[in-house]
């Protein structure tokens, strides 16, 4: 069964980029038609969509976060990642990253992982 | 961008008893193309990514207990859990997937009274 994993720096500063990597185990980020994707959620608050990156490397960003959101595969490591950029204490959420199967809702989730940015 | 509303923020249900969550969208998430809602539920606990419940505003995820059931079409939508357990203590949201950007009710947290 597909498993996901998310990693990077857990703070990072004002103004710089927020560099994430979700590593997908069980299966080949390749096969079938997905949508590889990043959520947020800010400490008691609810669920922010990001973006995401198709199977077919076609990627979707929330216009809220264009300008600073890059979204990409590697799928010789089988990985996607995330790259938010001139972040701001507004930016501190869980980020989590999601399989969504265009039809299903997002089907599986990672862990989560907790960004603060801070000086 | 298509708004999502959830009924009530909170609710506090007796075990046993029926809670009910209501979900409205901003415009309708039917499509067309094969006459399906594209609408799901979520569950969290604290601590815990979301999971999903139910798809296709009616659809029960693999594994999912058949106590949750989701109903409505067009803008409209419930979760229903017919008889609360301990465990369906969480926060639940509903999402639409009609189009990007993807969206999330606000939340509706239970539990028990």
């Amino acid at each position: 069964q597909v498993q996901l994993q998310e990693s990077g720096p857990g703070l990072v500063k004002p103004s710089q980029t927020l560099s994430l990597t979700c590593t997908v185990s069980g299966g080949s980020i390749s096969s079938g038609s997905y949508y590889w994707s990043w959520i947020r959620q800010p400490a008691g608050k609810g669920l922010e969509w990001i973006g995401r990156v198709h199977t077919s490397g076609s990627t979707n960003y929330n216009p809220s976060l264009k300008s600073r959101v890059t979204i990409s595969e590697d799928t010789s490591k089988n990985q996607f990642s995330l790259k938010l950029s001139s972040v701001t204490a507004a930016d501190t959420a869980v980020y989590y990253c999601a399989r969504y199967c265009g039809g299903c809702g997002v089907d599986v989730w990672g862990k989560g992982t907790t960004v603060t940015v801070s000086s | 961008d298509i708004v999502m509303t959830q009924s009530p923020d909170s609710l506090a249900v007796s075990l046993g008893e029926r809670a009910t969550i209501n979900c409205k969208s901003s415009q309708s998430v039917l499509y067309s193309s094969n006459n399906k809602n594209q609408l799901a539920w979520y569950k969290q606990k604290p601590g815990q990514p979301p999971k999903l419940l139910i798809y296709w505003a009616s659809t029960r995820e693999s594994g999912v207990p058949d106590r949750f059931s989701g109903s409505g079409s067009g803008t409209d939508f419930t979760l229903t859990i017919s008889s609360l357990q301990a465990e369906d203590v969480a926060v639940y949201y509903c999402q639409q997937y009609y189009n990007t950007p993807l969206t999330f009710g606000q939340g509706t947290k239970v539990e028990i009274k």
